[in-house]
């Protein structure tokens, strides 16, 4: 099955900096790999997505990077705010292919410093 | 609000007693998910129903756990005989049939067993 690895576990930025997440899955046919936040208390809410044929996607500060050859992908925040203060987590899966199970990394604790 | 809803959002048992959680998906939304996450951990896939047909359950579902979507709308995770290493939050999601599969996700419901 899918396996996917997320780092750093931990990050601090200081307010305005960027930061940057990473993840690598194992499965090569996976082909949509979303992004979540997620808050103390709260459930997962999505904050941006990718899907295989497409390279890079960015929406506002938020961006994600896909290298399908080498099977990683990377979630880049730009000037970072204190609400932007969460746990992040990557995920992989095979959509459209009848099994839609999401396989999650283990999250990145951001930490943003005022 | 037309999130997906979960109710109970706190729960505290004592061992060996049964629990049921439910889960209101998003209006519309046919694909119904029901993911484990325990503390500093990513969500995990317990099952997934399409419509009121279960599809596909992890083998992380054992036989104490049983989960149902009668009508194909609302759907009940119940756990019998409760045990300690039962303890996480229980996330629910949705999603709509189509190109997009996004899935979105519930508060949850922090289950205690004691």
């Amino acid at each position: 099955g899918e396996n996917v690895e997320q780092h750093p576990s931990t990050l601090s930025v200081q307010e305005g900096d960027s930061a940057v997440i990473k993840c690598t899955y194992s499965d090569s046919a996976s082909n949509y790999f979303p992004w979540y936040k997620q808050e103390l208390g709260k459930g997962p809410q999505l904050i941006i997505d990718i899907r295989s044929n497409v390279g890079e996607k960015k929406d506002q500060r938020i961006a994600v990077t896909l290298n399908k050859t080498a099977k990683h992908f990377s979630l880049h925040i730009t000037e970072t705010q204190p609400e932007d203060s969460a746990v992040y987590f990557c995920a992989a899966t095979l959509s459209g292919a009848g099994s839609y199970q999401l396989t999650f990394g283990k999250g990145t604790k951001l930490s943003v410093i005022p | 609000d037309t999130g997906v809803s979960q109710d109970p959002r706190h729960k505290i048992t004592k061992r060996g007693q049964n629990v049921t959680f439910r889960c209101d998906p998003i209006s519309e939304h046919n694909r119904l998910y029901w993911y484990r996450q325990t503390l500093g951990q990513g969500p995990e896939f317990l099952t997934y129903f399409q419509n009121e047909a279960q599809l596909e359950k992890s083998r992380l579902l054992s036989d104490r756990f049983s989960a149902e979507r009668p009508k194909g709308s609302f759907s009940t995770l119940e756990i019998q005989r409760t045990e300690q290493g039962d303890s996480a939050m229980y996330l629910c999601a949705s999603s709509l049939r189509g190109l997009q599969e996004t899935q979105y996700f519930g508060p949850g419901t922090r289950l205690l067993v004691l």
